[in-house]
């Protein structure tokens, strides 16, 4: 297993354009999480999906968020009319959780540059 | 919801020094403390974490204390090296919440030879 594959890993697209970022989680694992990180800041929850479900959304992801989990297996996350202020790393993690296992396991990120 | 502090914001040691990294968190229905390593253009890596039941946990050159009365944590790290030179997080998690995180602001750690 190569780990949490996500692509790309860099994209520039102009304001108002629609952008998909695509995440491979751990064959095992049944949960899968997307966080965004600015610049100097720790990442910050988006939402999570356990198998195909998805779980919570945080007050963060405007309605041009959108993400999917189809099948319980890999996972995008689509944002439409992109803004100046959506630029930000774009994080994939997966876990395997059950009352004794917690840990991640975070991709290498998504970088979104909106000009 | 949860709010987590980290400092300090950048910590330079010397080779073979120790490094200390502290953390507070607010909501007393946290239970679960990981910490993770980010080098530059790669994702967070987890290093270590503890749970709410257990004090203190060790991994050979690291380890973290945990102090539930207090609301804080930390991460040690001994004999530093250069390749430890990166950015730590810690981050925490409230009991029945999905497993989700909340992360402190980062700590840049520069290991100097």
């Amino acid at each position: 297993d190569t780990g949490v594959s996500q692509n790309p890993r860099h994209k520039i697209t102009k304001r108002g354009q629609n952008v998909t970022f695509r995440c491979d989680p751990i064959s095992e694992h049944n949960r899968l999480y997307w966080y965004r990180q600015t610049l100097g800041q720790g990442p910050e929850f988006l939402t999570y999906f356990q198998n195909e479900a998805q779980l919570e959304k945080s007050r963060l992801l405007s309605d041009r968020f959108s993400a999917e989990r189809p099948k319980g297996s890999f996972s995008t996350l689509e944002i439409q009319r992109t803004e100046q202020g959506d630029s930000a790393m774009y994080l994939c993690a997966s876990s395997w959780t059950d009352r004794t296992n917690y840990g991640y396991t975070f991709g290498s990120g998504t970088r979104l540059t909106v000009v | 919801g949860e709010n987590v502090e980290q400092h300090p914001s950048t910590l330079s040691v010397q080779e073979g020094d120790s490094a200390v990294i502290k953390c507070t968190y607010s909501d007393s229905a946290s239970n679960y403390f990981p910490w993770y390593k980010q080098e530059l253009g790669k994702g967070p890596q987890l290093i270590i974490d503890i749970r709410s039941n257990v004090g203190e946990k060790k991994d050979q050159r690291i380890a973290v204390t945990l102090n539930k009365t207090a609301k804080h944590f930390s991460l040690h790290i001994t004999e530093t090296q250069p390749e430890d030179s990166a950015v730590y997080f810690c981050a925490a998690s409230i009991r029945g919440g999905g497993n989700k995180l909340t992360f402190g602001t980062g700590t840049q750690l520069k290991v100097e030879l």
